[in-house]
């Protein structure tokens, strides 16, 4: 069975601090990972993707993908309120489905 | 350009009816993928179409199935609702089979009682 694991949170940072989502994934077979955000009541939209080991920046988002532990993370800097959401960690193989995590609630506290 | 729309926002069934949910993807799109998002389970994959074709399906039941236009709308389909389908069915849309962004709809909001 092909899973993708995070933790459910809720996590809770003060504003300005650097909140720190993680996932571990089960295939080793995965080659593309992904990061999304979900407000609540609305639907996924797409933050960030990975397919490299290391580090990839976008603006306040850093994700990071660890092959041989099988985890990749997202980090936020200088979190704003406006980024308590639900985050869904998601993996495919390539031209496979996406399989998600069933994501993180974090909550910055202003 | 205009999102993935999903049709429509929301419904209420009874047991037992069947249900006919819309997904038109963003114009260009090919690839249309279907989930089904639970506070338990969470987001699962239902199936997926590219060019009318079916070209993976998950794990549920045969009373969930699916297809695919030739304009690249897709429909689900449910019968036989059960209370456990009460969900919200979120629809993908992208360019070709795995490709990088995947766009949700809205999603449907099904209520099965």
């Amino acid at each position: 069975q092909k899973e993708v694991e995070q933790n459910s949170g809720p996590l809770s940072v003060p504003e300005g601090a650097i909140a720190s989502l993680n996932c571990t994934y089960s295939d080793r077979g995965s080659q593309s990972f992904f990061w999304y955000r979900q407000y609540s009541g609305k639907s996924p939209e797409l933050i960030m993707f990975i397919y490299s080991n290391g580090d990839k920046e976008d603006g306040r988002f850093t994700a990071q993908l660890n092959k041989a532990s099988q985890y990749v993370s997202l980090l936020i800097r200088d979190s704003q309120p406006s980024d308590s959401a639900t985050y869904l960690c998601a993996v495919n193989r390539g031209n496979t489905p996406l399989v998600f995590g069933k994501g993180t609630r974090l909550s910055v506290i202003a | 350009k205009a999102g993935v729309t999903q049709t429509p926002r929301y419904l209420i069934k009874t047991r037992g009816q069947q249900v006919t949910l819309s997904c038109s993807p963003i114009s260009g799109h090919r690839s249309v993928s279907w989930y089904q998002q639970t506070p338990g389970q969470g987001l699962q994959f239902l199936f997926e179409y590219f060019s009318e074709t079916q070209r993976n399906k998950g794990n549920f039941p045969g009373r969930f199935s699916g297809r695919q236009f030739s304009n690249s709308r897709s429909e689900m389909n449910v019968s036989t609702l059960e209370l456990g389908d009460s969900a919200l069915y979120l629809c993908a849309s992208s360019f070709g089979l795995g490709d990088t962004e995947a766009f949700f709809g809205q999603g449907t909001r099904l209520t099965v009682v």
